[in-house]
């Protein structure tokens, strides 16, 4: 069983730029969510997707959006970074929403913004 | 607003010794509560989920409970090993009018051999 897989590991940015994280699910779940963790931190909420449809946001503005393929892979775009965009973030996938099933977590891509 | 708040927020231990993380929070119509280990550069592991019907989880030499009236939740680690130290996550969700999983800032756990 393959588990959750994040590309790229680590990445560099500057302000203003736009980045692509990618992540792909663990096989068999249909549902991804996305986190952002910054240092001491526990991770908060950006949105999930289930079956390639937005289900759930947290308190993340516009420019943070995300894509859900048939595959169920998943990408989180950020547009015009900030500093404060710096952080780990997390993927994780799930069976049919995490109502009743745990997430499964990927280790996740470190995010540098120069 | 909800919250989620563990303490303590670091906590050094010899080897052997029983330990509770402690977890608390607001608003007590929760969907269910979960724990998880983050080791560092790593990604979170799931350890318990505990269902808001429910009052405790048990996995090996850990035991999480939960007590819902009070906003309350601890996990207990039985002799605890150095293998055990860790970071300890709690994440509360609510399903209320939308889909709300937050986190606590977690305990880091020293075990010292």
């Amino acid at each position: 069983e393959t588990g959750v897989t994040q590309s790229p590991t680590h990445l560099i940015k500057t302000r203003g730029q736009q980045v692509t994280l990618r992540c792909s699910s663990q096989s068999g779940h249909n549902t991804v969510s996305w986190y952002q963790q910054a240092l001491g931190q526990g991770p908060q909420f950006i949105f999930q997707y289930y079956r390639e449809e937005e289900n759930g946001r947290g308190n993340f503005p516009p420019r943070f959006s995300g894509l859900q393929f048939p595959n169920y892979s998943s990408e989180l775009n950020v547009n015009a970074l900030e500093l404060d965009d710096s952080a780990l973030y997390l993927c994780a996938s799930s069976i049919q929403g995490i109502g009743n099933q745990p997430q499964h977590f990927g280790d996740g891509t470190r995010l540098s913004i120069l | 607003k909800q919250e989620v708040t563990q303490i303590p927020a670091a906590l050094s231990v010899p080897e052997g010794e029983n330990l509770v993380l402690n977890c608390s929070f607001t608003d007590s119509a929760i969907y269910n509560l979960q724990w998880f280990r983050q080791d560092p550069g790593k990604g979170l592991t799931s350890l318990l989920l505990i269902q808001s019907s429910q009052r405790e989880q048990t996995s090996g030499r850990l035991n999480a409970s939960l007590d819902k009236s009070s906003g309350r939740s601890t996990l207990y680690i039985a002799a605890s090993q150095p293998g055990d130290s860790a970071t300890y996550l709690c994440a509360v969700l609510w399903m209320d009018s939308s889909y709300k999983l937050i986190f606590g800032s977690g305990t880091r756990l020293l075990v010292r051999p």
